[in-house]
């Protein structure tokens, strides 16, 4: 059975600072996904890494995905307010597209 | 227009009762996926469908049925709605998996709050 796990599940920080999320997972896969979640709100894509070594930048968001420590990170440059929300990583079978969810890391950047 | 649709938005239904949840898409995508979420827990699979002739058990399946009435539109039941059902529920879509490189990105529709009393 595949496990995801995210850590920390709680992240306060003050803008300006950088920091790291971490998923780990228990299974080879071929691919990792991201996505942030607004308060009351739906799921969005951020990011999708199919291969070992795959890095993916998206302003101050960076994604990275090492599959021999069945390891993905989403590291956070230069934290601003808006990037407050929920990120999850998600995790796709090799045999098809079923997604199995970590449980989801709170991010609160203060002012 | 959103490319995937939940109706209704918001439920709040009494234990026992019989409840539908719906989905549509216009987004041309073969597979559809029902899922809850549950504070701390993550999103959890329940069922998806690669085709309108093809349905699958997820992860939490239980106490839950569906059906696939056409490629863009599926629907989740609760037969029997009992407090512990009371969740966010999300449907979503993927395109048919298209081999290794292939993204097979899941597009989340906005939710149903459903509250069993």
């Amino acid at each position: 059975e595949l496990k995801v796990e995210q850590n920390p599940l709680f992240l306060s920080m003050q803008e300006g600072k950088n920091y790291t999320i971490y998923c780990n997972y228990s299974t080879t896969s071929d691919r990792l996904y991201w996505y942030r979640q607004d308060p009351g709100k739906s799921l969005e894509s951020l990011f999708v890494l199919l291969s070992n070594g795959a890095v993916k930048q998206e302003g101050r968001l960076m994604a990275s995905l090492d599959t021999k420590a069945r390891l993905s990170t989403l590291h956070i440059t230069a934290a601003v307010h808006d990037l407050s929300a929920t990120y999850f990583c998600a995790v796709g079978e090799t045999s098809g597209s079923r997604l199995t969810f970590g449980e989801g890391t709170q991010l609160t950047v203060n002012p | 227009d959103a490319d995937v649709t939940q109706t209704p938005r918001n439920r709040i239904t009494k234990t026992g009762k019989r409840i539908m949840l719906e989905c549509s898409q216009t987004k041309g995508h073969d597979r559809m996926y029902w899922y809850r979420q549950d504070p701390g827990l993550g999103l959890r699979l329940i069922y998806y469908s690669f085709d309108v002739k093809d349905i699958n058990k997820g992860e939490i399946s239980d106490g839950y049925s569906v059906s696939r009435q056409a490629q863009a539109k599926f629907s989740l039941s609760l037969e029997s709605a009992i407090p512990n059902q009371t969740a966010l529920y999300f449907c979503a879509t993927s395109e048919t998996s298209g081999g290794v490189y292939s993204t097979d990105t899941q597009y989340f529709g906005p939710g149903t709050r459903l509250t069993v009393l």
